[in-house]
């Protein structure tokens, strides 16, 4: 078992370029949920997916924002016209059907310049 | 929503000492975990612990969920200790996942 993975560790763009995220979670964990973290707070939900159905989405996804989960493996976030404000720490995490207990992976750093 | 609020904000210790952070919660929830986030900003779980005691080694924590209430204790502490503590309580999504709310974090540095 080796954790959830997430690519890129770090990237950095300019504003109105689109980019996307990719995150793989424990293997045989059914439910992949991400998250967002901005300096000096705690990570705040996004969205969740229980296999390749997207469940819940947070206010906080706008429209420029798209996650996908197709065949129940790993996830892709996509982010759209980028903007400075969508700098932050992107995390994925994932938990066993029937269990709480989410586990995080190392993050995404996003830069928007 | 619900609301996290975690207690202290910063903390600086001398290696060796104990601390308990605390974390308050405002409505009931089915899960409660503890985190420390290393300086590369990994969030590595601590505890799952929606209710009673745990022990890890020189860490427990314990939750009463009744009072919304839980602490975390750090006994003989460590320069690795370093870093931000998080508490995060969980709230039922659709097709039974679970939204973790954070607190904002305790910071603590262990110094020499």
């Amino acid at each position: 078992d080796t954790g959830v993975s997430q690519n890129p560790r770090h990237k950095i763009t300019k504003r109105g370029q689109n980019v996307t995220f990719r995150c793989d979670p424990i293997s045989e964990h059914n439910r992949l949920y991400w998250y967002r973290q901005t300096l000096g707070q705690g990570p705040e939900f996004l969205t969740y997916f229980q296999n390749e159905a997207q469940l819940e989405k947070s206010r906080l996804l706008s429209d420029r924002f798209s996650a996908e989960r197709p065949k129940g493996s790993f996830s892709t976030l996509e982010i759209q016209r980028t903007e400075q404000g969508d700098s932050a720490m992107y995390l994925c995490a994932s938990s066993l059907t029937g269990a709480h207990e989410q586990y995080f992976g190392p993050g995404t750093r996003l830069t928007v310049t | 929503g619900i609301q996290v609020e975690q207690s202290p904000p910063d903390l600086i210790l001398q290696e060796g000492a104990n601390s308990t952070l605390r974390c308050n919660f405002s409505d009931s929830v089915n899960n409660l975990q503890w985190f420390h986030q290393n300086p590369w900003g990994q969030l590595i779980n601590l505890f799952y612990i929606p209710s009673g005691t745990k022990q890890n080694g020189r860490l427990s924590a314990t939750t009463v969920a009744t009072e919304r209430y839980s602490l975390l204790y750090i006994s003989s502490s460590q320069t690795t200790d370093s870093g931000v503590y998080f508490c995060a309580v969980g709230m039922e999504l659709t097709g039974g996942g679970n939204k973790l709310t954070f607190g904002t974090g305790t910071q603590l540095k262990v110094e020499l």
